[in-house]
């Protein structure tokens, strides 16, 4: 089946540096890409829908110039945390969707655990 | 997306079938009904969908009522495994945009 590789699983950074995320798509190409956060024993989160070649969308109160979102290709969207502080710690996960005749499909990444010290 | 109502949690006995509820009065026409599960830490897996008739795959049953405004997603033989919180969500099947939007979901422990 389809995967999604999200690195890394889980980082630890000081307060104020920044974390890159990755997200690919192995063996296909994801026409749009989103990312989420989940805090602990809460739902996800949706925080941005990033399509290849433009600018990402965000969802109301999700700061775009603190999450960073390129999206320079079909296999491959990067989300950066930029200025980490503790209320950032969560896990994030990266969705990857796929559009057919008639059928739509998501795949997830395995989450990356952000903690801020 | 329409919403849909999920008890916050069950526990099931291993071995058991596990029966989870969720209730989508307000679904159209067009939305589908489906499943994914979160197990701890991990990202969310799709598990099933359906439109209006009952279905069936490797991982559970979905049945769906007659006026689609409710459904209940069967784990047959629940192991320890299964222990994860699960999403129903409705939507089209291809939808604008893409996105997929979770509710609170059910958290269900399988105890041994």
């Amino acid at each position: 089946g389809a995967v999604v590789s999200q690195h890394p699983s889980w980082v630890i950074c000081k307060s104020g540096t920044s974390v890159k995320i990755e997200c690919r798509s192995l063996d296909f190409q994801a026409t749009t890409m989103f990312w989420y956060r989940q805090f602990p024993k809460q739902s996800l989160m949706l925080m941005a829908t990033s399509n290849e070649g433009s600018k990402a969308t965000y969802e109301q109160g999700v700061e775009k110039d603190k999450f960073l979102i390129n999206h320079a290709s079909l296999t491959l969207s990067t989300l950066t945390v930029t200025s980490a502080h503790p209320e950032d710690s969560s896990f994030y996960i990266c969705s990857a969707r796929v559009v057919g005749t008639g059928y739509e499909k998501l795949f997830f990444g395995s989450g990356t655990q952000l903690s801020v010290l | 997306d329409a919403k849909t109502t999920q008890p916050p949690s069950m526990d099931c006995a291993e071995g058991r079938a596990a029966n989870l509820p969720c209730n989508h009065s307000t679904i159209s026409g067009n939305e589908y009904v489906y499943w994914y599960r979160q197990i701890h830490s991990q990202g969310p897996q799709y598990i099933i969908h359906g439109l209006k008739n009952n279905e069936t795959n490797e991982m559970a049953s979905l049945i769906i009522t007659e006026d689609r405004k409710s459904s209940t997603l069967i784990l047959p033989h629940a192991t320890l495994r299964d222990t994860a919180v699960y999403y129903c969500i409705v939507r089209p099947r291809i939808q604008q945009g893409g996105k997929l939007i979770f509710g609170q979901g059910t958290e269900l422990s399988v105890k041994p």
